[in-house]
């Protein structure tokens, strides 16, 4: 059964770098059919994703979060990480690492995330 | 971004209800929508992919349809383990969106 745990200090002061590493348990995070990424539910609202990145290296971004994070991955370690720069309050949240599926149809390919960590809650606060 | 706007917002329902949540979004989708279930403290559960195909594990009381901008998640008869908050989810473009959520209360 495949799984996924995020790890990470729980409490980042403002304008620091938040930094968080999900492990892959398992299955292996070279599979070629999958992405993995990064969701996060701040307190009170909805979910909002972050980014995922292919064992590969390539990544993609939510536009409104990119000129401050970037996801890598480790591939010797089974693990891909987050890094959030210059954070501030808005920034607190849980944050879950997830894997990414695909359905393949002729229209092309629908996308879903069908194993999700069980979160890690940052607070950002002096 | 692609706006996906859920009603109603919360519900209060019976053990044995059938219970219908709706995900609307602000352009066509086709069918790329997914529906996850998500209780305090755990870890989101993806129900339903591409609008209508069941996960596997999944009870089959759980179903999805609609395509374009109009979806529906429909729980044919609530158990006790159900009452959580329900998300949609759209990966027709990016960024991913999610709707706001559904909660499901026990009446």
């Amino acid at each position: 059964q495949l799984q996924l745990q995020e790890s990470g200090p729980g409490l980042v002061k403002p304008s620091e770098t938040l930094s968080l590493t999900c492990t892959v348990s398992g299955g292996s995070i070279s599979s070629r059919s999958h992405y993995w990424g990064w969701i996060r539910q701040s307190p009170g609202k909805g979910l909002e994703w972050i980014a995922s990145i292919y064992y590969s290296g390539n990544t993609y971004y939510n536009p409104s979060l990119e000129s401050r994070v970037t996801i890598s991955v480790d591939t010797s370690k089974n693990q891909f990480s987050l890094t959030l720069r210059s954070v501030t309050a808005a920034d607190t949240a849980v944050y879950y690492c997830a894997r990414r599926a695909e359905m393949r149809t002729v229209m092309g390919s629908i996308y879903y995330f069908d194993y999700w960590g069980q979160g890690t809650l940052v607070t950002v606060s002096s | 971004d692609m706006q996906l706007a859920q009603s109603p917002s919360s519900l209060s329902a019976s053990v044995g209800d059938r219970v219908t949540i709706t995900c609307r979004a602000s352009q066509n989708i086709d069918n790329y929508l997914n529906w996850y279930q998500h209780k305090l403290g755990r870890a989101p559960k993806l129900l339903i992919y591409a609008a209508s195909h069941l996960q596997s594990g999944v009870p089959s009381r759980f179903s999805g349809s609609g395509s374009g901008t109009e979806f529906t998640l429909t729980i044919s008869s609530l158990q006790p383990e159900d009452f959580a908050t329900y998300y949609c989810q759209q990966t027709f473009s990016v960024p991913r969106t999610f709707g706001q959520g559904t909660r499901v209360e026990i009446k």
